[in-house]
């Protein structure tokens, strides 16, 4: 299994409060994601980096922002969490200039959130 | 925008086939993909499609690929118990690498 863990792996908070989820992998890999799934929507990628300090928008991305300071952590912030954002919160890693890797994206073990 | 769509559930006898449809958006895709999702868990990479093939069979599992009607389907061999989990078809959507998820279909397979 690709080496990437997310923490907290559960959150239960309050409206209004800022929460950091983060992201850590061990493999290297350049680009990082994070994506929210919730019933009969599947998983909608919230943002992406393609690089140290380098961060795009995804489809869902009103409400987060993100960090990218060293390769191995992307680090996801609601900066007032909103009952909205409750969501289960994964993280993945891509690197496309790995040999036979098909594009595959690499998946972390999730973070759910719960916002009161 | 871009949807990739799929039917919620399916439900399977053991031992029957069980075949799960997907219709994708963008002719460009170049990697077609079927993620798995057990309970609790992230997804991981169940197989996979190149655009230029219509067809891959791995063991228990077949990809059809059907690019002029954007058509894509799992079909899964003697359904076990094991294989009772949401399975998710997924396009590259634009650059790096990013995914575009299907809502997911939810295989329960039953004695």
């Amino acid at each position: 299994d690709a080496g990437i863990t997310q923490s907290p792996r559960h959150k239960v908070t309050e409206t209004g409060t800022p929460v950091t989820l983060r992201c850590h992998q061990t493999e290297n890999h350049r680009y990082m994601y994070w994506y929210r799934q919730d019933p009969g929507h599947g998983l909608r990628l919230i943002h992406y980096s393609y690089g140290v300090k380098d961060t795009d928008k995804g489809e869902v991305s009103d409400g987060y922002s993100v960090s990218r300071s060293k390769t191995e952590d992307f680090l996801l912030t609601l900066e007032s969490a909103t009952s909205s954002q409750t969501s289960v919160y994964f993280c993945a890693i891509s690197d496309p200039g790995l040999a036979a890797s098909y594009n595959e994206q690499f998946f972390g073990p999730g973070t759910r959130l719960t916002v009161l | 925008g871009e949807d990739v769509e799929q039917s919620l559930f399916l439900s399977v006898r053991e031992g029957d086939s069980s075949v799960i449809n997907c219709t994708y958006t963008d002719s460009s895709s170049t990697y077609l993909y079927w993620y798995k999702q057990e309970p609790g868990a992230g997804l991981q990479l169940l197989t996979y499609i190149f655009s230029n093939m219509d067809m891959k069979q791995d063991q228990r599992l077949t990809v059809l690929l059907n690019k002029k009607d954007k058509h894509l389907s799992l079909r899964i061999a003697d359904t076990q118990t094991g294989d009772s989990a949401i399975y998710f078809c997924a396009e590259i959507g634009g650059g790096y690498n990013k995914l575009i998820f299907g809502a997911g279909t939810r295989l329960a397979v039953h004695p």
